[in-house]
């Protein structure tokens, strides 16, 4: 069965913190995985990422994917308080079926 | 305890005809989200619901969409007329909050719908 892990399920830091969340998968046909960011009301598209060990990077956020080890993080540096969100983690198949993890809830305190 | 369970997984209609998209939301929660994915594209919201009342519907199509969430049974996205752009996948979420925030939201393992 397709799976999806994430860790940490929640984490605290301070601002000025750089942190790394982690993605592990396991799933039939990959094709793509996926990081966003959820606040308030719908996730918010961060990352696609379908090649492994090519970098992606928006500001303070990047990622990475390994496609040998079966994992990603998503990198946020200098962590600022509007960083406190949940960031989710999806692997996309062929077949266009996406599987979510959990969700890491972040919380970037002043 | 079982997740976020949507049905049917995969949905396959022509042009024209009714699609409905049934979502059991966790036990214990109340409130509903439903989401589109096109190909390529992130989560689009499309709708929030509590038990039958429509909190939020700011990303529904006006037409040809509606959802509704009863006292007793799954939520239920029906789409009328189908056409081909409505090929996507459609996710559901729910959550338990009494506050109405959108975290914390589990998330099902959506439907994909296919118009021909």
């Amino acid at each position: 069965e397709d799976k999806v892990v994430q860790s940490p399920l929640s984490l605290v830091v301070h601002e000025g913190d750089t942190v790394t969340l982690n993605c592990s998968y396991e799933v039939t046909n990959f094709r793509s995985l996926l990081w966003y960011k959820q606040e308030k009301k719908a996730p918010t598209f961060l990352f696609m990422l379908t090649s492994s060990g090519i970098e992606k990077k928006s500001g303070r956020l990047s990622s990475i994917l390994d496609k040998k080890e079966l994992f990603s993080i998503l990198n946020i540096t200098a962590t600022q308080t509007g960083d406190s969100a949940v960031y989710l983690c999806a692997v996309a198949n062929y077949g266009q079926n996406f599987v979510f993890g959990p969700g890491t809830r972040l919380s970037v305190l002043p | 305890n079982a997740g976020v369970m949507q049905n049917p997984r995969h949905l396959v209609r022509r042009r024209g005809q009714e699609a409905r998209l049934r979502c059991s939301p966790m036990k214990g929660h109340s409130h509903v989200y439903w989401y589109r994915q096109l190909p390529e594209e992130g989560l689009k919201f499309m709708v929030y619901l509590q038990k039958e009342n429509i909190i939020d519907e700011s990303g529904m199509p006006k037409e040809r969409f509606s959802a509704e969430f009863p006292k007793e049974g799954p939520s239920i996205l029906r789409i009328q007329q189908v056409v081909r752009g409505d090929s996507a996948a459609y996710f559901c979420a729910s959550s338990s909050s009494l506050t109405g925030s959108y975290n914390e939201q589990f998330f099902g393992p959506g439907t994909r719908l296919t118009v021909l």
